[in-house]
């Protein structure tokens, strides 16, 4: 257990829709990073804060949005899904956000859009 | 951006003998090099990185080396056991962003 929590588990919803995928840091890490595996594109990062401010930007999507609350727990916001959006997305935490900060992942979410 | 390639997709090995995964990376830039375990159902775990200043990192049986000039690094995994089969990936930062590999699924046959 990497003391990253990720909620919810499972996630189903239909193409159009909008979904809220929330993640809770370990303990004491300031640093969030959001990260989308797919079968076809494979791990990817999306974006990183660093207590509540924007650090880091991948190739995350017009259609997505995240963002790190005063509590340092995070949300990515999935808006207009299409079928191609079908994957685990991942969220990690380090203590500073530094390059080299050992990142935890959490158990994922797996979003099916059908 | 960062294009990182990583060989090979599956490999098997026997208990006992030693496993090596090897990547390429394309910008020069990279400067840190991370290891992730991902076993089945679960995130991935980092299991040894290295810095560009650095040529070789040894983690009891987990090794990388790193080469520069030529943009490749390579995971090496001594004396396997059961526990190590899993999917490995490489990654390489540049700039403020992370770049994956496509992975390598370890078998390893008791």
């Amino acid at each position: 257990d990497s003391g990253v929590t990720q909620t919810p588990k499972h996630l189903i919803t239909a193409t159009g829709q909008r979904v809220t995928l929330r993640c809770s840091p370990r303990s004491g890490d300031l640093s969030v990073y959001w990260y989308q595996q797919s079968l076809d594109q494979g791990l990817q990062f999306l974006i990183q804060y660093y207590n509540g401010e924007e650090r880091a930007k991948g190739n995350i999507l017009e259609r997505f949005s995240a963002q790190q609350f005063p509590d340092l727990h995070s949300e990515l916001n999935l808006s207009s899904l299409e079928l191609g959006d079908s994957a685990l997305y991942f969220c990690a935490s380090s203590k500073r956000g530094g390059f080299t900060d050992t990142q935890y992942f959490g158990p994922g979410t797996r979003l099916t859009v059908l | 951006g960062e294009n990182v390639e990583q060989h090979p997709s599956t490999l098997s090995v026997q208990e006992g003998d030693s496993a090596v995964i090897k990547c390429t990376y394309s910008d020069s830039a990279s400067n840190y090099f991370p290891w992730y375990k991902q076993e089945l159902g679960k995130g991935p775990q980092l299991i040894i990185d290295i810095r560009s200043n650095v040529g070789e990192k040894k983690d009891q049986r987990i090794a990388v080396t790193l080469n520069k000039t030529a943009k490749h690094f390579s995971l090496h995994i001594t004396e396997t056991q059961p526990e190590d089969s899993a999917v490995y990936f490489c990654a390489a930062r540049g700039g403020n962003q992370f770049y994956f590999g496509t992975g390598t699924s370890l078998t390893v046959i008791p």
